[in-house]
């Protein structure tokens, strides 16, 4: 099976600017997480969707959203971009409805100027 | 490669010996810990995983030792090897919560001399 693939692998935008990421699981995993990894904060958990629904969010502000289509690929946006939003997003997907061990993807590496 | 974090803790052994990387958890709830390994340019890569019903778990190489009396994990890895040398991190996520969600600790810098 192919792996968790995440687009674009780089990115770099300018303050103010939005941004929308993309992620497609594993076939037939129905649930993906975002996370967001820095330097000074680490592995941080952003959001997780299951079968099109959000069902659970971490502390991030408003701007940053996310949705799930049907074939269960998700995609992430960040609007009105900050300096401090620069990082690395991470996707990961989980064959098990909750509590289960996450596939990570190789991350979208965002730079924000 | 990306650098994942730039002021991690480190753990510096020689090719051969056995390595003990520490991780303390924070949620009494968390019931089920994974261990990742990140290597530079990459995603965390899954280790080795333990449930709270058990307190040792064995794979290939390594070993992960949960002590819930203090919230403590352990990953041991036998014969170390340079192409263990990555960052490595503890997760841990409350099994009954409905979702998936992980928390994660800040990670520990192995690095393998030869």
């Amino acid at each position: 099976k192919a792996g968790v693939t995440q687009t674009p692998r780089y990115l770099i935008k300018t303050r103010g600017q939005q941004v929308t990421l993309s992620c497609s699981p594993i076939s037939g995993h129905r649930s993906v997480s975002w996370y967001q990894q820095t330097p000074g904060q680490g592995l941080q958990f952003l959001f997780e969707y299951f079968s099109e629904t959000q069902r659970n969010k971490g502390n991030f502000p408003g701007r940053f959203s996310g949705r799930q289509f049907s074939n269960s690929r998700s995609e992430m946006n960040v609007s009105t971009l900050e300096l401090g939003d620069s990082a690395l997003y991470l996707c990961a997907s989980s064959l098990e409805s909750n509590g289960g061990w996450e596939f990570f993807g190789p991350g979208t590496r965002l730079t924000v100027l | 490669g990306e650098s994942v974090g730039l002021h991690l803790p480190t753990l510096s052994v020689q090719e051969g010996d056995n390595s003990i990387i520490n991780c303390a958890y924070s949620n009494s709830a968390s019931d089920y810990f994974i261990w990742y390994k990140q290597e530079s340019g990459k995603g965390p890569q899954f280790i080795i995983d333990i449930r709270s019903n058990m307190d040792k778990r064995q794979g290939q190489r390594v070993t992960v030792l949960l002590n819930k009396t203090v919230k403590h994990l352990s990953l041991q890895i036998a014969a170390t090897q340079p192409g263990d040398s990555a960052v490595y991190f503890c997760a841990e996520t409350p099994i009954s919560g409905g979702y998936n969600k992980l928390i994660f600790g800040a990670g520990t810098r192995l690095a393998v001399h030869p």
